[in-house]
C-alpha cells in the first residue's frame, strides 16, 4: 500500500484567515515532504522532514509554518497568506533520505490540497 | 538553463500506436531518475524508476543515456487512459537527494 492521505481536498480561505493542512501515511516512511504546485508547472519542493525533524526549507515565506507531531503525520499551518499562494498543495512520503548523492527514495504522493486565497 | 528539460508537448497519438519522448538532466552526478504521470488536477503518481540497462514495465519501457545525459520514455499500443502529462524527475545529486523535476510532456491519446 502507498498510499498518503490528505485533508482537506479543498479549502477557501481568506488573507487573514489560520488554516492547516494535513497529511498522514501509514507506510513506516521516515522521510516527508510539502510541495506547490502551480497550474502546468511542476511540483517546487517547501518542506523536507526526516525522522521527524525539518531538514530543508527552501526559503518558504514565514506565513507557512510546518509541522511533523510524528512519523505518520504532516501538517502545514497557513496564516496571513496571499492570493499568488493560491495552488495545489502535494505531500509526498518515502523511506527515509539516504544522503548521499548516489540514490534517492522513491517519493509518493498524496492527493493534493487545492487551495483558493481570496 | 533548467536542470530538467523536457519538450512540453502535446504529442497527439492514435490509439494503438507508439509514442517516444526524451528528458534531459544537466547535472552529471545525478543518479537516480523516475518518470511520474500527472492527470489534470491530480497528483504525481510514479510510473517507473529508470535503471542504467533500461527496463521496461508492460507497454512502458524507459532509458537511461549517461554519456549524453537523457531518458526516454516509450509507450507502446498507446491506451486512452494513458492520455496525461509524464514528468521526468531526477535526483539532485546533493547530499540530501533532493528531486528535480521537469516541466513535463502532455501526451494526448485520439480514438
Amino acid at each position: 500500500d502507498t498510499e498518503v492521505t490528505q485533508t482537506p481536498k479543498h479549502l477557501v480561505m481568506g488573507m487573514t484567515n489560520k488554516k492547516s493542512l494535513k497529511c498522514e501515511q501509514h507506510m513506516g516512511h521516515r522521510a516527508m515532504y510539502w510541495y506547490k504546485q502551480k497550474a502546468k508547472k511542476p511540483p517546487e519542493l517547501m518542506f523536507v522532514y526526516s525522522y521527524e525533524k525539518l531538514s530543508i526549507n527552501e526559503s518558504v515565506p514565514s506565513r507557512f509554518s510546518p509541522e511533523c507531531p510524528n512519523s505518520s503525520l504532516l501538517n502545514l499551518h497557513l496564516h496571513a497568506l496571499q492570493p499568488e499562494d493560491s495552488a495545489l498543495y502535494l505531500c509526498a512520503s518515502s523511506h527515509g533520505i539516504v544522503l548521499t548523492a548516489s540514490s534517492t527514495d522513491t517519493q509518493y504522493f498524496g492527493p493534493g490540497t487545492r487551495l483558493t486565497v481570496l | 538553463r533548467k536542470e530538467v528539460e523536457q519538450d512540453p508537448g502535446p504529442f497527439n497519438v492514435p490509439e494503438g500506436a507508439t509514442v517516444a519522448f526524451n528528458c534531459t538532466y544537466s547535472n552529471s552526478a545525478s543518479q537516480s531518475f523516475f518518470w511520474y504521470r500527472q492527470d489534470c488536477r491530480k497528483e504525481p503518481k510514479l510510473l517507473m524508476s529508470v535503471y542504467s540497462s533500461g527496463n521496461e514495465d508492460g507497454r512502458f519501457t524507459a532509458q537511461l543515456n549517461r554519456a549524453s545525459q537523457y531518458i526516454s520514455l516509450l509507450i507502446r499500443d498507446s491506451k486512452l487512459s494513458d492520455s496525461a502529462t509524464y514528468l521526468c524527475v531526477v535526483n539532485s545529486g546533493d547530499s540530501w537527494g533532493k528531486l528535480q523535476f521537469g516541466a513535463g510532456t502532455q501526451v494526448v491519446v485520439t480514438p
